[in-house]
Parts: C-alpha cells; structure tokens; sequence
C-alpha cells in the first residue's frame, strides 16, 4: 500500500530564512509525486509535481528514490507562503491511477 | 468562473438523516474526485469517475453514494448520516485520468453531524 509521511505537523520560520517540508513515501514502484497547497480561506490548489522539475513561486522539490523523499524547500520564505502544505503521490499502472493519496499535512507559518 | 463548485458550503444535520452534496465543475473536464478530509486535516480519496463511470471506490461504506448524472456532475449521496461523517469533503476534477493531470479543487463542504 503506498503511504505519504508528512513528519512534521507545524513548521514556523521567519521571514528571508531557507524553509524546508519534509515528505517521505512508501511505495514499490515508481509514483508520481505532488505537492498541494492551501491558502487561508483558499481551495487547496497544486503548487508543483516531480515530472514538470519546475519551480513555482521560489518552491522546488525534487525526488530523491534513494531515500524515497520529496522534500519542498525554498531559499527564503516570505509572509505569504504561510499555508497548509500537503504532499501527494499518484500511483502507477492501475485503474484511477490519477487518485492522490496526500500525506497529514504541514501547516507553515511564516513569522514576519 | 471556471472553477468546480460545490453546495451546500456547511450542512449541520441529526444523526441518521439522509443528505446531499453537489459538486460541478465547468471546466470540461472528464474525471471527478471525492475527498473527505477529517478533524486532524488528513485529506483520503473516497471515489473517483471517469465520464460518468466510477472508477474506483477506495472502501467507502455503502451508505455513500455518488451519483454522475453527466460529465460535469458528481453529487454525494449520504444515507443514515453518523457521528464519524462529519468532515469537510472536497470535490475536485482532472482533465483526464493521468496521473500527471493536475487535479482542480472544490472550496469544501464542512459536513457536521450532531
């Protein structure tokens, strides 16, 4: 069964210092990966997935299948990155394999 | 707005009533997605259709029932409503069921049952 471990439930860090979420898998093959975003009062939207190695808004994640992360980290966290942080894997090769299994959540908080 | 929609937006109801939630999205899209997230914010898959066909139902109790009347519907059927019910449930919807598709999110009904 694939499995998505968010550690870390709460994550406060002040403004202009290096952030890091933390996201690890269990799965035997190889997923897809996401991570989700939701602003306060917002819907929960997708902030970037592994297969575009894009960076969206100073955000980049990259995949490690070694040690089977997929940690989002961005250089120096601004006020308005505080939200509620979630990763997701897609698994492959099934029927609905587009269905995202999200891990627990991080909230961040980014302290002026 | 091009965007999925879902109503009611809160919905407080007994024990043991029968409720419904709507989702729509307009944004042409073939696949749509029931998510229920509980009171620690755990976001799990409940089902997912594919143009109006269900897909998968990740063991969901029997007394949930989606209901695609078309490709732009996906209404939640919820019947003897319980205690453990309450959550928000998101609706959101793909262009198609890749699993590189970006999945577009409803804004969430927060269901309390008393």
């Amino acid at each position: 069964a694939q499995r998505v471990t968010q550690p870390e439930k709460l994550l406060s860090v002040f403004k202009g210092a290096p952030v890091e979420l933390k996201c690890n898998y269990s799965y035997s093959g190889s997923p897809e990966l996401f991570w989700y975003v939701q602003y306060s009062r917002q819907r929960l939207q997708l902030l970037l997935r592994h297969i575009s190695r894009e960076s969206i808004k100073g955000f980049t994640a990259d995949l490690n299948k070694g040690e089977t992360s997929f940690h989002l980290k961005k250089p120096f966290a601004q006020e308005e990155d505080s939200a509620m942080y979630y990763c997701a894997l897609s698994p492959p090769g099934e029927t609905g394999a587009n269905n995202l299994f999200f891990g627990t959540g991080t909230r961040l908080t980014v302290i002026p | 707005d091009t965007a999925v929609s879902q109503t009611p937006k809160y919905l407080v109801t007994q024990m043991g009533n029968d409720k419904s939630i709507k989702c729509e999205q307009n944004l042409g899209h073939d696949t749509m997605y029931w998510y229920k997230q509980d009171s620690k914010k755990f976001l799990k898959i409940m089902f997912s259709y594919n143009n109006k066909e269900l897909i998968i139902n990740e063991t969901v109790p029997n007394r949930f029932s989606p209901k695609s009347p078309d490709k732009a519907h996906l209404n939640l059927h919820i019947n003897s409503l319980e205690l453990g019910d309450s959550a928000v449930y998101f609706c959101a919807s793909s262009q198609r069921l890749g699993r590189t598709d970006t999945q577009y999110f409803g804004p969430g009904t927060r269901l309390t049952v008393l």
